[in-house]
């Protein structure tokens, strides 16, 4: 019965290959979005999707692309990776009109 | 960009004490909320906070916001080893879009 689920937990890849990461949520929300978490634990925002549609899409190289196939899922996919991508990506979801997100385990990305 | 600023970066203190962080920022904002992240784990929500309340309250927990200051501050009374964890103040402003601090570590000692 868990709210927001990520897969997978840990992802170790060379540079240049392509990787997705998805995150499903089974709270009923209608928003989702996808944060990176850096070494330094900062936490950035990097898109935001309501009722699959594309609300918040922050500075991002375009080597990331999110998917929402339904309002309970948002995928994350990533071309080319990069030694820089390397970082916890966590999956969110929110009700539109209400503040307050759930968070999914991460997700560990390693580029080696 | 990064609109919270957690102080101190890191806090270590003896079970039963008391720990006290602060945020600042600096825009405007609708509401502001705490968030615990136990290591290897993803952000749970602790607290709200909005623009027109000053303090609020829940079990352990006190948040005080003076906007005039545009700051925050979060109290854990009484701490116990489970409380070890970081902690991040998040800002929203109209967008409903959470806007992160770089947190703070705390570290209860039994």
């Amino acid at each position: 019965d868990t709210a927001v689920s990520q897969t997978p937990k840990y992802l170790v890849t060379q540079m240049g290959n392509d990787k997705s990461i998805k995150c499903e949520q089974n709270l009923g929300h209608d928003t989702m979005y996808w944060y990176k978490q850096d070494s330094k634990k900062f936490l950035k925002i990097m898109f935001s999707y309501n009722n699959k549609e594309l609300i918040i899409n922050e500075t991002v190289p375009n080597r990331f692309s999110p998917k929402s196939p339904d309002k309970a899922h948002l995928n994350l996919h990533i071309n080319s990776l990069e030694l820089g991508d390397s970082a916890v990506y966590f999956c969110a979801s929110s009700q539109q009109g209400t503040a307050v997100q759930y968070f999914g385990p991460g997700t560990r990305l390693l580029v080696l | 960009s990064q609109q919270g600023e957690e102080d101190p970066q890191a806090l270590s203190i003896q079970e039963g004490e008391n720990a006290t962080m602060n945020c600042s920022y600096k825009t405007s904002i609708n509401n502001l909320q705490w968030y615990r992240q136990n290591s290897g784990r993803g952000l749970v929500h602790l607290i709200l906070i909005r623009s027109n309340e000053r303090e609020k309250h829940s079990g352990r927990l006190r948040v005080t916001l003076d906007t005039s200051k545009k700051s925050s501050s979060l109290l854990i009374t009484a701490s116990r080893a489970a409380d070890t964890a970081s902690y991040f103040c998040a800002t929203v402003a109209n967008d409903y879009k959470l806007s992160f601090g770089a947190g703070t570590t705390v570290t209860v000692r039994a």
